[in-house]
């Protein structure tokens, strides 16, 4: 089956600063890549998600980038905000599969 | 508003009693999961549905049985309620082919 692994685990930035999350997946079937949000005390929320037809995607201050060769996708967070602070989950899945999630990378943005 | 509901949302129970965790969604999504989180830690699959009557063991060996008799709802039951089952559980739905999952609030359990 699928494996996803992420780095890192704990992740400590300065207001403003950008934070870069990245996760490696074993399946070259794989061909959804969604990121998970997960505040304290509440449910994970998907912020952003890629198809395998495309490298990158935006959506204001987040981007995610996938290198299919290379297997592997990134979170990118620019001008980090203390409200960006949260377990961040990327995933990986085949189009008929459910998700394989990574272990989570746990945000902390500093004022 | 379409969404995915779970109840209770906190229960404390003594260890050997039977429960039963439910989950509904109101969004016509054949997909429905069950995951074990501990608080800010990796999300373990436990259970999965395609659909009524479908049900499958995930990644993590679960004590826990699951039912898919009508597509909204997919309840999870603990017959004997153990310590070592303290953890939050969450419910998702998605839609067919590769999607977004949708998580319930979750329900968070104590056995004591």
């Amino acid at each position: 089956g699928e494996n996803v692994e992420q780095h890192p685990s704990t992740l400590s930035v300065q207001e403003g600063d950008s934070a870069v999350i990245k996760c490696t997946y074993s399946d070259s079937a794989s061909n959804y890549f969604p990121w998970y949000k997960q505040e304290l005390g509440k449910r994970p929320q998907l912020i952003i998600d890629i198809r395998s037809n495309v490298g990158e995607k935006k959506d204001q201050r987040i981007a995610v980038t996938l290198n299919k060769t290379a297997k592997h996708f990134s979170l990118h967070i620019t001008e980090t905000q203390p409200e960006d602070s949260a377990v961040y989950f990327c995933a990986a899945s085949m189009e008929y599969s459910t998700l394989t999630f990574g272990k989570g990378t746990m945000l902390l943005v500093s004022p | 508003e379409a969404d995915i509901y779970q109840t209770p949302r906190y229960l404390v129970i003594g260890t050997g009693k039977k429960i039963t965790l439910e989950c509904s969604q109101t969004m016509g999504h054949d997909k429905m999961y069950w995951y074990q989180q501990d608080p800010g830690m990796e999300l373990h699959l436990i259970h999965y549905s395609y659909g009524v009557n479908s049900t499958e063991k995930g990644d993590l060996s679960s004590e826990s049985t699951v039912s898919r008799i009508r597509t909204e709802h997919f309840p999870l039951t603990l017959e004997s309620a153990r310590p070592s089952h303290t953890s939050q559980y969450l419910c998702a739905s998605s839609a067919p082919g590769g999607t977004e999952a949708f998580f319930g609030q979750g329900t968070r359990l104590t056995v004591v």
